[in-house]
């Protein structure tokens, strides 16, 4: 398996412009998580899913981020309307249980300008 | 509540040992986990411990655990410049959840 696979690597949008992330967990993995990392607050969850139900959305800043699973195999995290203050790197994780370790793919640098 | 915490900082020289330490509350953690960042890059396991151990070792990994006073460290045997990143450490929580400290920068000097 490739690893979790994030896409894109980078993005710069202007303010007021939606962002999607996209991201493919490992195959056969049950849990998918997004993050978000920033100098300031470090390592957030976000929101995570199993099966491709949103489990816990609590992380979730704002109304603006809203997240989807529609298969196993691909989920997107989506900002609208962005704000600079978004800028940071997002980062998605699978795992195959709660019991296992968490891998996670290369990770997103959003920048809002 | 859950909170993990670690120092932010640790500069070494080249072959010398690199300790990083970290903290956390929940006792009832099952497994601790590190993790590597490095630049541009997301975080890679590196290793972890369950909870009924005490030490792990690892080629130059050393994990070691007091579990009575929640604390969990790394060393890094004869470190080399390949070896700066970020390094997190992680625990399991009782809801299985991973909780990440804020990360460790090691800056290896040659």
């Amino acid at each position: 398996d490739a690893g979790v696979i994030q896409s894109p690597r980078h993005e710069v949008t202007e303010m007021g412009q939606e962002v999607t992330l996209r991201c493919k967990p490992i195959s056969g993995h049950d849990y998918l998580f997004w993050y978000r990392q920033t100098m300031m607050r470090g390592l957030e969850l976000l929101i995570y899913f199993n099966n491709n139900v949103p489990i816990d959305d609590s992380g979730m800043p704002e109304d603006r981020f809203s997240a989807k699973m529609p298969n196993a195999s691909f989920s997107t995290l989506k900002i609208q309307p962005s704000e600079p203050r978004d800028s940071a790197v997002y980062f998605c994780a699978s795992r195959e249980d709660l019991n296992t370790e968490a891998f996670f793919g290369q990770g997103t640098r959003l920048t809002v300008v | 509540g859950e909170d993990v915490e670690q120092s932010l900082f640790l500069s070494v020289r080249e072959g010398d040992s690199s300790v990083i330490n970290c903290t956390y509350t929940d006792s009832s953690s099952t497994y601790l986990y590190w993790y590597k960042q490095e630049p541009g890059a997301g975080l890679q396991l590196l290793t972890y411990i369950f909870s009924n151990m005490d030490m792990k070792q690892d080629q130059r990994l050393t994990v070691l655990l007091n579990k009575k006073d929640k604390h969990l460290s790394l060393r890094i045997a004869d470190t080399q410049t390949g070896d700066s990143a970020i390094y997190f450490c992680a625990e399991n929580n009782a809801g299985n959840m991973l909780t990440f400290g804020g990360g460790t920068r090691l800056m290896v000097k040659p």
